[in-house]
């Protein structure tokens, strides 16, 4: 089977760091997907990881850890648009669907 | 630009009535996917199409059917649709990465 977690719901403040966490547990891995979601829209694409390490692109870095099946996407300088949610989603194998986890609702305050 | 298309962004159908959800893409994408979302539950997975004619099912599929007839287009079918189908339905193509649709919220009455 597969399991992947990630928080419900975060909150941060507007120019501030975020980190929202992602915890897979899946027969076979292929690649690890961070998706946008902004509320009545359709998720976008953000990030992907199949090796170790810090992928940096602007203001998101996504972590990939396949060692301890983690993952994290950290958010810098935060701005009232970045209030969304979140999808992580993990590859299995080859070409299979994307397995998503529930998304992490993160809203930027003031 | 990669295009997803959905045919509708809002549909509200009665109980037993036969739905067609239909989807195309313009990037020449050989796989489709069709998910629901529902609040709590996440995106889950019901059908996906590797080519033409092809389909195999997802994690949800009961209730369900699909159509893949031309490779640019994916459809989702509610043989005879209920109310625990209402949710949102998200058609994607892509081989690296999936490429949404905008989404169709039906809701069955």
């Amino acid at each position: 089977g597969q399991n992947i977690d990630q928080p419900t719901e975060m909150t941060a403040t507007e120019g501030a760091i975020v980190q929202i966490n992602c915890t897979y547990q899946t027969s076979g891995f292929n690649g690890l997907f961070w998706y946008q979601q902004h509320a009545g829209e359709a998720p976008t694409f953000l990030s992907y990881n199949v090796l170790d390490g810090l992928e940096e692109k602007g203001r998101f870095s996504s972590f990939l850890s396949r060692s301890k099946g983690y993952s994290y996407l950290l958010l810098k300088e935060l701005q009232m648009k970045d209030s969304a949610s979140y999808l992580c989603a993990v590859r299995r194998s080859g070409n299979t669907p994307l397995v998503f986890g529930k998304g992490t609702r993160l809203s930027v305050i003031a | 630009d990669v295009k997803v298309t959905q045919s509708s962004r809002y549909l509200v159908k009665r109980t037993g009535e036969k739905v067609f959800l239909e989807c195309v893409q313009d990037m020449d994408h050989e796989n489709m996917f069709w998910y629901r979302q529902d609040p709590g539950l996440g995106l889950r997975l019901i059908y996906f199409s590797y080519d033409v004619k092809m389909k195999e099912k997802g994690d949800i599929p009961e209730g369900y059917s699909v159509s893949r007839e031309k490779k640019e287009r994916f459809s989702l079918i509610l043989e005879s649709a209920s109310t625990n189908q209402t949710s949102m339905y998200l058609c994607a193509s892509g081989t690296e990465e999936a490429f949404f649709g905008q989404g169709t919220r039906l809701t069955v009455v």
